[in-house]
């Protein structure tokens, strides 16, 4: 079955505009979880969704949010970009508890 | 709050047995998680364990002592292909999956 899909997979943006970054789960995964990577910083926890309703968040300012559809598909949007924020944002799915399964990420370059 | 500790580099021989240790602190805790992570790619899930005690999948073990608040990945017979990133994470029982900031392990000839 196809994996976590993440899209696009790179983007460039300016400081002060917004993005929207898009990821499709496993077939049959509910739970849709965001996660930024920098170098040395390991994945720093941005948000997770189940069923359309946000059931966890991390400790990143309110430029930084989210959504899931009624299909599972989430995206996450983050708004008057700054430079910091230039990361690998990786989007995970679980079905059950144990393991989470990973796209490819999108590496988001703010200029 | 919670946190996780690993050490940030590791470099052993090719068939030699390197072992990643985590200890963690937090509230709710579910079970402890190991991913792999090469250079340019998706991290992958290796291992899990939620009761105290070894798993072992092939090459690779996780050991998870809960009164401890520490785990340990064990890479056997070591090879080339192993030179990768390695994160244990925490589940909780609020579902929050949090991770370490990495080990870099480095397989020399």
């Amino acid at each position: 079955k196809a994996g976590v899909t993440q899209t696009p997979r790179y983007l460039i943006k300016t400081r002060g505009q917004q993005v929207t970054l898009s990821c499709s789960p496993i077939s049959g995964h509910r739970s849709v979880s965001w996660y930024q990577q920098t170098p040395g910083q390991g994945l720093q926890f941005l948000f997770e969704y189940f069923s359309e309703t946000q059931r966890n968040k991390g400790n990143f300012p309110g430029r930084f949010s989210g959504r899931q559809f009624s299909n599972s598909r989430s995206e996450m949007n983050v708004s008057t970009l700054e430079l910091g924020d230039s990361a690998l944002y990786l989007c995970a799915s679980s079905h059950r508890d144990a393991e989470a399964f990973f796209g490819q990420g999108t590496r988001l370059t703010v200029v | 709050g919670q946190s996780l500790e690993q050490p940030s580099e590791v470099t052993a021989v090719e068939g030699a047995i390197v072992q990643i240790n985590c200890t963690y602190q937090t509230s709710g805790f579910y079970g402890l998680s190991w991913y792999q992570q090469h250079d340019g790619g998706a991290p992958t899930f290796l291992s899990y364990n939620a009761l105290d005690g070894l798993e072992e999948t092939g090459r690779f073990s996780s050991f998870l002592s809960r009164s401890d608040s520490y785990g340990y990945l064990l890479l056997q017979e070591l090879q080339m292909k192993d030179s990768a990133s390695y994160f244990c994470a925490v589940r909780r029982d609020d579902y929050k999956l949090s991770f370490g900031a990495g080990t870099t392990v480095t397989v020399r000839a």
